[in-house]
């Protein structure tokens, strides 16, 4: 099955700084790529996502890139703020399932 | 707003008890999930179903079932609890279809004693 393997495990930056967190997936078919994050006893929540014809997509603060012949996408936060601190999941879904395989997240820490 | 609602936040069970955690989503989604989430081990897939009484195995099914007899419910049973099943549990639900986004519950806390 779909393996993603998710780094680094934990980030630490300065408030304003960038941060990027790095994902690979084993299927070549999966198709849709989607990043989740998850505050303190909440629940997770998607924060952005990606199919797999597109190389880019941005959100206010939040981009995804994808390179599928790398088999690697990545989230890009700038400017980041202490209310970005949470873990953060990347996620794959493989072109015959219904499910999500998760990376086994990061934990991000902004620093004022 | 999707709402998907896990009836208990916080249990405690006694080693080889039958436990039941109920998942309701409110908003006519085809496909639920039931994920395990542990520390350093990211969320794992237990089971998911993509229609009424239809089941499929995730990657960590042993020690698990499920029902699903309801469209908008879907039931994790753990038919005699383990210490090794301590954890959280997340429900999720989302419309089938590439790119629908999986909404999840907001998990709940098992603990076995």
């Amino acid at each position: 099955g779909e393996n993603v393997e998710q780094h680094p495990s934990t980030l630490s930056v300065q408030e304003g700084d960038s941060a990027v967190i790095k994902c690979t997936y084993s299927d070549s078919a999966s198709n849709y790529f989607p990043w989740y994050k998850q505050e303190l006893g909440k629940r997770p929540q998607l924060i952005i996502d990606i199919r797999s014809n597109v190389g880019e997509k941005k959100d206010q603060r939040i981009a995804v890139t994808l390179n599928k012949t790398a088999k690697h996408f990545s989230l890009h936060i700038t400017e980041t703020q202490p209310e970005d601190s949470a873990v953060y999941f990347c996620a794959a879904r493989p072109h015959s399932g219904y499910a999500l395989n998760f990376g086994k997240g990061t934990s991000l820490l902004v620093t004022p | 707003d999707v709402k998907v609602t896990q009836s208990s936040r916080y249990l405690v069970k006694r080693t080889g008890e039958k436990v039941f955690l109920e998942c309701v989503q409110d908003m006519d989604h085809e496909n639920m999930f039931w994920y395990r989430q542990d520390p350093g081990l990211g969320l794992r897939l237990i089971y998911f179903s993509y229609d009424v009484k239809m089941k499929e195995k995730g990657d960590i099914p042993e020690g698990y079932s499920v029902s699903r007899e309801k469209k908008e419910r879907f039931s994790l049973i753990l038919e005699s609890a383990s210490t090794n099943q301590t954890s959280m549990y997340l429900c999720a639900s989302n419309l089938g279809g590439v790119g629908n986004t999986i909404y999840f519950g907001e998990g709940s806390w098992l603990t076995v004693v």
